[in-house]
């Protein structure tokens, strides 16, 4: 079945250590996004990927980057998390028709010790 | 700033009462809504989406949208516990979704 993966499924890392969450999708899409979100919080979107086109959220913080090197992939980068950056990553695909919706992975849970 | 909102709830029906979930929105250019699923600690699911005024039917589930009054509703008729769940809605102009904070909803046996 066509899918969006993500892995880790769960991430632990210390304090100012650097990590790298990933996203593939077989679905072919040419917009692929990062959304953070945090308990009974609405999904943050922090930047997103409009085929090659990497388009930052204005408040996104410097400490998070991403990656695409092609259709499939993508990572997100965080090369200092703080205790501030636990939460649930999710990784979303979709088309650019109008009316396509988001395909969502399972998502990532970050932990920071 | 486009803002999309919710009541936090939580929503508690109980079992095989209709569950009625409200949005609203500020953007008036928005062309797409969507309702998401998402269970505690897992990823938003998609369940309905809705492009033109009216009603839009899917099993269980109504969506009803309302343009004039930048409204969004989700109907699930005869509510399980399976049910129980936050419902996020999206509203979309361009590729970019905006999602409200969620409602938690109950259903009880």
């Amino acid at each position: 079945d066509a899918m969006v993966i993500q892995n880790p499924r769960y991430q632990v890392t210390q304090f100012g250590k650097p990590v790298t969450l990933s996203c593939s999708q077989t679905l072919n899409h040419n917009v692929m996004y990062w959304y953070q979100q945090k308990s009974s919080q609405a999904p943050k979107l922090l930047f997103h990927y409009y085929d090659k086109d990497f388009n930052n959220e204005a408040d996104t913080p410097d400490n998070f980057q991403s990656r695409r090197p092609n259709t499939s992939f993508c990572f997100l980068d965080i090369r200092s998390p703080g205790l501030g950056d636990a939460a649930m990553y999710l990784c979303a695909t979709s088309r650019t028709g109008e009316g396509q919706p988001q395909h969502f992975g399972d998502g990532t849970r970050l932990s920071i010790l | 700033q486009k803002e999309v909102e919710q009541n936090s709830g939580p929503l508690s029906v109980p079992e095989g009462a209709i569950a009625s979930l409200n949005c609203t929105y500020s953007d008036r250019g928005s062309q797409s809504f969507f309702w998401y699923r998402q269970y505690s600690g897992k990823s938003p699911e998609l369940i309905m989406s809705i492009y033109s005024n009216g009603d839009k039917e899917d099993g269980r589930f109504t969506a009803q949208l309302n343009k004039a009054s930048q409204y969004v509703s989700l109907l699930i008729r005869d509510s399980q516990p399976s049910d129980s769940a936050t419902y996020l809605c999206a509203v979309r102009r361009s590729y970019i979704p905006t999602f409200g904070r969620g409602t938690s909803l109950i259903v009880h046996p």
